[in-house]
């Protein structure tokens, strides 16, 4: 069965710092692959997503992640953090060939400080 | 633009209590989800539907129903409401299987 891990649930980073979620899919066939961000009291916005070709995948609001097959991996940088990236980020797995049946990761909180 | 919008925002149930939590979209959207979030757990699907007419069960639909009688308005019933659906609960849709996915602002309720 298809399942998500980010290992980290909470992370602290100062502003203007460099970012990097983690996620990792156990999926069998080739993944489709997103990234999307929940504001407090908010839904949650796509903020890019991997379904074939380049690794390197370019997102809004200065986003990018990098599918590595080998390590089963869909990792999400930013190289300067903004005090209003602060939220909930959520790495989702899915078949995308009968239905939008997204496998959620727990997610991962980040907290920006001054 | 309206895109996925949910009612209501905030509801309190007592526990034997039914309701519908309402979704509607106005992007023409085909396919429609139900999902459930609880802390640390991600989000978990309840119900999913590719079209009027069709609806299937997700990930956890016990304790849910669901109708989808028009594209636009894909409906979530609790009939016996139960504390361990005490929830936040988001209704997305998108164009096809493969497309992005877009989010109500969710309904936030409480069974007591």
């Amino acid at each position: 069965a298809q399942s998500v891990t980010q290992p980290d649930i909470h992370i602290t980073v100062s502003e203007g710092a460099s970012l990097e979620l983690r996620c990792n899919y156990s999926y069998g066939a080739t993944p489709y692959l997103f990234w999307y961000v929940q504001s407090p009291g908010q839904g949650l916005q796509l903020l890019l997503k991997y379904f074939s070709g380049d690794t390197l995948v370019q997102g809004i609001k200065g986003f990018e992640a990098e599918f590595k097959r080998s390590q089963s991996s869909f990792n999400l940088r930013k190289p300067s953090v903004h005090w209003s990236d602060a939220a909930e980020y959520f790495c989702a797995v899915g078949p995308m060939e009968y239905g939008n049946k997204l496998v959620f990761g727990a997610g991962t909180i980040l907290r920006v400080k001054s | 633009n309206a895109g996925v919008t949910q009612t209501p925002k905030f509801r309190i149930l007592k526990i034997g209590q039914s309701m519908t939590l309402q979704c509607t979209q106005d992007m023409n959207h085909n396919y429609m989800y139900w999902y459930r979030q609880d802390p640390g757990m991600g989000l978990k699907l309840i119900y999913y539907s590719v079209g009027a007419g069709i609806t299937d069960k997700g990930e956890v639909p016990n304790g849910y129903n669901v109708s989808r009688s028009t594209t636009e308005d894909f409906p979530l019933r609790l009939e016996l409401a139960a504390p361990s659906q005490t929830s936040v609960y988001f209704c997305a849709s998108s164009y096809s299987g493969g497309a992005e996915a877009f989010f109500g602002q969710g309904t936030r309720l409480t069974v007591v």
